[in-house]
């Protein structure tokens, strides 16, 4: 099986620029969380989808939004671009939802630079 | 919400011995505890998890525990190698609640 994919793997933007992110799941899978990874703060929840459905939100501006297709892909959308919004950004799928002892899968994530 | 607080942020090990990583949760409702395992320039992946109704878990040298009561739980490692060498996260699920990571080096 193909694992998580996410596109683009880099991106570089300037404050106040507006970026979509990509994830592909694994095939079969049906939630896609997406987190945001910066040194020394670990890993942070953004939010997660299932069947389409935002189901759990982390402590994120409005600013980041995502939805989820009818094929699970999921998009991670970042608006008004910020320098602090600099982080590798990852998604993860698994078969079930993520809190229900479900395995997560990681992507190699997106490195985005805010200039 | 729910706070992680995972301890220590870096741990050096000689090679051989033992490593233990520790973390503490808030929310009395998280019922699933993983730890992931990322290595430099690579995705986390899961090594172990354990279930709030389990007290204990182990697999080959990885072990974790978990105390309800305390809300801590921790994780194991024996006989350290060098390709041990990572940064662990672990994490509380009800919230999806991940600690901010431990550097974890093997001294060969």
């Amino acid at each position: 099986k193909a694992g998580v994919t996410q596109t683009p793997r880099y991106l570089i933007k300037t404050r106040g620029q507006q970026v979509t992110l990509s994830c592909s799941p694994i095939s079969g899978h049906r939630s896609v969380s997406w987190y945001q990874q910066t040194p020394g703060q670990g890993l942070q929840f953004l939010f997660e989808y299932f069947s389409e459905t935002q189901r759990n939100k982390g402590n994120f501006p409005g600013r980041f939004s995502g939805r989820q297709f009818s094929n699970s892909r999921s998009e991670m959308n970042v608006s008004t671009l910020e320098l602090g919004d600099s982080a590798l950004y990852l998604c993860a799928s698994s078969l079930g939802l993520a809190g229900g002892y479900n395995e997560q899968f990681f992507g190699p994530g997106t490195r985005l630079t805010v200039l | 919400g729910e706070n992680v607080e995972q301890h220590p942020s870096t741990l050096s090990v000689q090679e051989g011995d033992s490593a233990v990583i520790k973390c503490t949760y808030s929310d009395s409702a998280s019922n699933y505890f993983p730890w992931y395992k990322q290595e430099l320039g690579k995705r986390p992946q899961l090594i172990i998890d354990i279930r709030s109704n389990v007290g204990e878990k182990k697999d080959q040298r990885i072990a974790v525990t978990l105390n309800k009561t305390a809300k801590h739980f921790s994780l194991h490692i024996t006989e350290t190698q060098p390709e041990d060498s990572a940064v662990y996260f672990c994490a509380a699920h009800e919230k999806l609640t991940f600690g901010t990571g431990t550097r974890l080096t093997i001294i060969p």
